[in-house]
C-alpha cells in the first residue's frame, strides 16, 4: 500500500541554521510527492512538489529532490528564519487512487532568534 | 481567488447536539476531501467526493458522521449526536482530479464539545 514516513519532531532550530526534515515513502506505483507547511491556526498550505524521478521542487528557499533509489523526498532549506516556524507535512499521491492523498505525520520546526 | 472556504471557523456546542460544518471548494474542482486533525491521531481522512459521489468514507468513525455534497459548490460534514471525543479541527479540501494535482485546504473548523 501507500504510505510516509517522516522524521520525529519537534525539531529546535536557531535562526540561519541549515534545516533538513526527512521523508520516505512506499508507494505501489509512480507517485508525486508534496511538501505542506501549517502555521498555527491555518490549513495546510502546499510548499513545493515532484512529480517524477529526479524533479526538484522548490519553493521560498526550500527545496525536495524526488529520489526513487532511496525512496525518499526530504526537504532542505540553507538559512531557517523564525517565521519559517510551523509543521511541515510530507505526502504523496497516485494517479490510481483519485487523487487521494497519504500524509505524514507531520514535524513541527521552531526556530529561534 | 477565492480558496476553500469553511464555516464555521469555531464551534462550541454540548454533548447530545448536532453538529453541521460547511465547505465550499473552489470553483472547478472536482474532487472534495474532508480531514480530522487531532493531537492524539494527527490529520486523518474521512471521506472523500468524486463529481459529487462519496468514493471513500472508509475514515469516517462511526455512524454518528455523516457526509454530503448536493452540488460541486458544497459540501457538508455532519455529527449526530456530538460526543467530547469528536473535539477536533476539521479541514476540507479540494483539488482537480488529475494526476499530480495538489489539494487546496480550507482554514478550517475549530470544534469543542463540551
Amino acid at each position: 500500500g501507500n504510505s510516509v514516513t517522516q522524521m520525529e519532531g519537534p525539531v529546535t532550530l536557531s535562526e540561519e541554521a541549515f534545516l533538513t526534515i526527512n521523508c520516505t515513502y512506499t508507494a505501489t506505483g509512480y507517485p508525486s510527492l508534496f511538501w505542506y507547511v501549517q502555521y498555527p491556526g491555518e490549513g495546510l498550505q502546499l510548499l513545493l512538489k515532484a512529480t517524477k524521478a529526479d524533479d526538484k521542487g522548490s519553493n521560498k528557499g526550500f527545496e525536495a529532490t524526488y529520489r526513487k533509489e532511496t525512496t525518499s523526498f526530504h526537504l532542505e532549506k540553507g538559512s531557517v528564519q523564525v517565521s519559517d516556524s510551523a509543521v511541515y507535512f510530507c505526502a504523496l499521491s497516485e494517479s490510481n487512487t483519485g487523487n487521494q492523498f497519504y500524509f505524514g505525520t507531520g514535524t513541527s520546526l521552531t526556530v529561534i532568534p | 481567488d477565492a480558496g476553500v472556504i469553511q464555516s464555521p471557523r469555531h464551534e462550541v456546542t454540548e454533548m447530545g447536539q448536532e453538529v453541521t460544518l460547511r465547505c465550499k471548494p473552489i470553483s472547478g474542482h472536482n474532487s472534495l476531501f474532508w480531514y480530522r486533525q487531532t493531537m492524539m491521531r494527527g490529520l486523518e481522512l474521512l471521506i472523500y467526493f468524486n463529481n459529487n459521489v462519496p468514493i471513500d468514507d472508509s475514515g469516517m468513525p462511526e455512524d454518528r458522521f455523516s457526509a454530503k455534497m448536493p452540488n460541486a459548490s458544497f459540501s457538508t460534514l455532519k455529527i449526530q449526536p456530538s460526543e467530547p471525543r469528536d473535539s477536533a479541527v476539521y479541514f476540507c479540501a479540494s483539488s482537480l482530479t488529475r494526476d499530480n494535482q495538489p489539494q487546496h485546504f480550507g482554514d478550517g473548523t475549530r470544534l469543542s464539545i463540551l
